[in-house]
């Protein structure tokens, strides 16, 4: 079946900016997904791109995909202490884009030091 | 509401009893979904609902578990004779519409099976 791996752990400096990775199986994907996890709280949708991009920006959001080696990032810029949560990639593939189930990598923490 | 909200937020249950959670989606959205979250990973899929009519039941590990939704809106997930595998994070999610449409998650129930 499909999957989605991610690095689980990143720290960096506020005002860095971090860059979170995530790479997935499905070649007939049509949407992913980033999702926020913060403690106690349900997963928040930040931001998704479409297969047929390469790039979407969101304020300090850039999203990057490449197709061809199923790769996809998300990088946040000037990077605050409140984007300290678990990051979520989520892949919505061809077969499921009537149901929506969405297959989600494991998650990557990410760790804002001030 | 607001949200999607769930009950209850934690319970703690014996070995070989049954459990029942709840979900109320955001007002309106047809499309629901439960998914299993263990700790330290990413969710996974268990079952979707497209108004009272479950449309996708693929993720649900065995006949322990069900789900319904009869009136098209607020979801039981009931786990029948529950092992300690079964602990977990719960977690409902709403959509407006079917397919690409956002996934809005509540804040989950934490399944602990002692």
């Amino acid at each position: 079946g499909e999957d989605v791996e991610q690095s689980l752990f990143l720290s960096v400096r506020e005002g860095d900016s971090s860059v979170i990775n995530c790479t997935y199986t499905d070649s007939s994907s049509t949407y992913l997904y980033w999702y926020k996890q913060e403690p106690g709280a349900g997963l928040q949708l930040l931001t998704y791109i479409f297969s047929n991009m390469d790039m979407k920006q969101d304020q300090r959001l850039t999203v990057l995909l490449n197709k061809k080696d199923k790769h996809l990032s998300l990088r946040i810029a000037d990077t605050q202490t409140g984007d300290s949560a678990i990051y979520f990639c989520a892949d919505l593939g061809h077969g499921s884009s009537n149901t929506g189930k969405l297959i989600f990598g494991q998650g990557t923490t990410l760790q804002v030091k001030p | 509401g607001a949200g999607v909200s769930q009950s209850p937020r934690y319970k703690v249950t014996k070995r070989g009893q049954d459990v029942a959670l709840r979900c109320d989606p955001i007002s309106g959205h047809v499309s629901l979904y439960w998914y299993r979250q263990a700790l330290g990973q990413g969710p996974e899929f268990l079952t979707y609902f497209n108004y009272e009519a479950q449309q996708d039941k693929s993720g649900l590990p065995n006949d322990r578990f069900s789900a319904e939704r009869p009136e098209g809106s607020i979801s039981t997930l009931t786990i029948q004779r529950t092992e300690q595998r079964d602990s977990a994070m719960y977690r409902c999610a709403s959509s407006r519409g079917t397919g690409v449409e956002t996934q809005y998650f509540g804040p989950g129930t934490r399944l602990l099976v002692l």
